[in-house]
């Protein structure tokens, strides 16, 4: 069965800052992986996808993640914050067309 | 272009009242699956459908609870004799079913059982 963990429940970091939100999972198949944002209030909009390829996948607002398939992971970084990056981050995992397993979420604070 | 639409954003229901969800996915989706998150936590996939047909609803409960998704129509999620542990955000999402399986997200309807 898949899993998903999400290191951090809560990440506090400073306006311009670098951070990093670490996710690993298990399965015992090729998988893809996401990472979802949420904002207060708000359904989940995709931030980015590896589905296959170029290990390194970027997003639109600066976010990259990293799929390393022999620790399992992928860990989403962002070199400088802002304060609108104040959400909620899902990692999750899925074997293709079915359902999508999540993690337990990371709150991502960003301070002045 | 539409993404997907999740109605009634907000819903209050007593207990022992039936909640009905409804989701429209996006234009061309014929992939719909329903996820709850309860308050502090992640979400949890519930039920997956094609048009017509359930294909995995493994995190459903297995009293009270239904999903449909018909040929013409939302999809509907389906919550008999509500009790308070019910109350949660439940969003919906949709995809074409090829390639990654890519999952659009609804805004969600959040259930408040009294």
């Amino acid at each position: 069965a898949q899993s998903v963990t999400q290191l951090d429940s809560q990440v506090p970091v400073f306006e311009e800052a670098p951070v990093e939100l670490r996710c690993n999972y298990s399965s015992s198949v090729s998988v893809y992986l996401f990472w979802y944002v949420q904002y207060p209030n708000q359904g989940l909009q995709l931030l980015l996808k590896y589905l296959s390829g170029s290990t390194l996948v970027e997003s639109i607002n600066g976010f990259e993640a990293e799929f390393n398939k022999s620790q399992t992971s992928f860990h989403l970084r962002k070199p400088s914050v802002h304060i609108s990056d104040t959400a909620e981050y899902f990692c999750a995992v899925s074997e293709g067309a079915q359902k999508l397993v999540f993690g337990q979420g990371t709150r991502l604070t960003i301070n002045p | 272009n539409a993404g997907v639409m999740q109605n009634p954003r907000h819903l209050v229901r007593r207990r022992g009242q039936e909640a009905r969800l409804r989701c429209s996915p996006v234009k061309g989706h014929s992939h719909v699956y329903w996820y709850r998150q309860l308050p502090e936590e992640g979400l949890k996939f519930m039920v997956y459908l094609q048009k017509e047909n359930i294909i995995d609803e493994s995190g459903m409960p297995k009293e009270r609870f239904s999903a449909e998704f018909p040929k013409e129509g939302p999809s509907i999620l389906r919550i008999q004799q509500v009790v308070r542990g019910d109350s949660a955000a439940y969003f919906c999402a949709s995809s074409t079913g090829t390639g990654g399986g890519e999952q659009y997200f609804g805004p969600g309807t959040r259930l408040t059982v009294t």
